[in-house]
């Protein structure tokens, strides 16, 4: 079965430095998908980020990026230049491409920018 | 586009009751998935429709129960409420089945007392 770890439960970074979020998985697939998704305070859950396994390349997207470190199982995410706007909740969820499937959530971690 | 709309957003009901709540998916995707979050579980996958079709469920007792319609809308019903249930219910709906991006609503807080 694969399982989804955030290690990290709360977080703080200043605003505008840089901040690394971990997130590890277990999982027997070859072929998966890996996302990262935020949910800000009593607001919708959004995509982030999102890493084909077959990729070597990191994904990124403007201020975020992703070290996707597959022989670790290692997929963690990096703001840069950290705004207001990015305190949340960040979940880290894994998708496996074949045969049956379902997004495993991790537990999140509570990331506070602070002005 | 207008984004994926659930209702009603918020519900209070009594144990042993049943309840019934609505998704409506961005127009187009044909997905659309159920999650259920605590904050001492996180969120947890409950079950994934296309074109009408259940095509994944999760490990929740038979007492969760969905449906797809013709129109994508989907609908999610829990009998025989229980304290436990009280969650905020996330409906997620996506172009395909497997590797596409979800679209989170708002979700239904349901409180069970």
């Amino acid at each position: 079965a694969q399982t989804v770890t955030q290690s990290q439960p709360e977080m703080s970074v200043q605003e505008a430095e840089t901040v690394t979020l971990s997130c590890t998985y277990d999982t027997s697939e070859n072929n998966y998908y890996l996302f990262w998704y935020k949910q800000p305070p009593s607001r919708q859950m959004i995509l982030v980020i999102r890493q084909e396994a077959y990729k070597q390349q990191n994904a990124t997207e403007n201020r975020f990026s992703v070290n996707f470190q597959k022989a670790a199982k290692s997929f963690s995410l990096k703001i840069s230049d950290s705004q207001l706007g990015d305190t949340a909740m960040y979940f880290c969820a894994f998708m496996k491409q074949t045969g049956t499937y379902k997004y495993i959530f991790g537990t999140g971690t509570r990331l506070k920018v602070l002005a | 586009k207008a984004g994926v709309t659930q209702t009603p957003r918020y519900l209070i009901k009594t144990r042993g009751q049943q309840v019934t709540l609505s998704c409506s998916p961005i127009s187009g995707h044909r997905s659309v998935s159920w999650y259920q979050q605590t904050p001492g579980q996180g969120l947890q996958f409950l079950f994934e429709y296309f074109s009408e079709t259940q095509r994944n469920k999760g490990n929740f007792p038979g007492r969760f129960s969905g449906r797809q319609f013709s129109n994508s809308r989907s609908e999610m019903n829990v009998s025989t409420l229980e304290l436990g249930d009280s969650a905020l219910y996330l409906c997620a709906s996506s172009e395909g089945w497997g590797g596409y991006e979800q679209y989170f609503g708002p979700g239904t807080r349901l409180t069970v007392t």
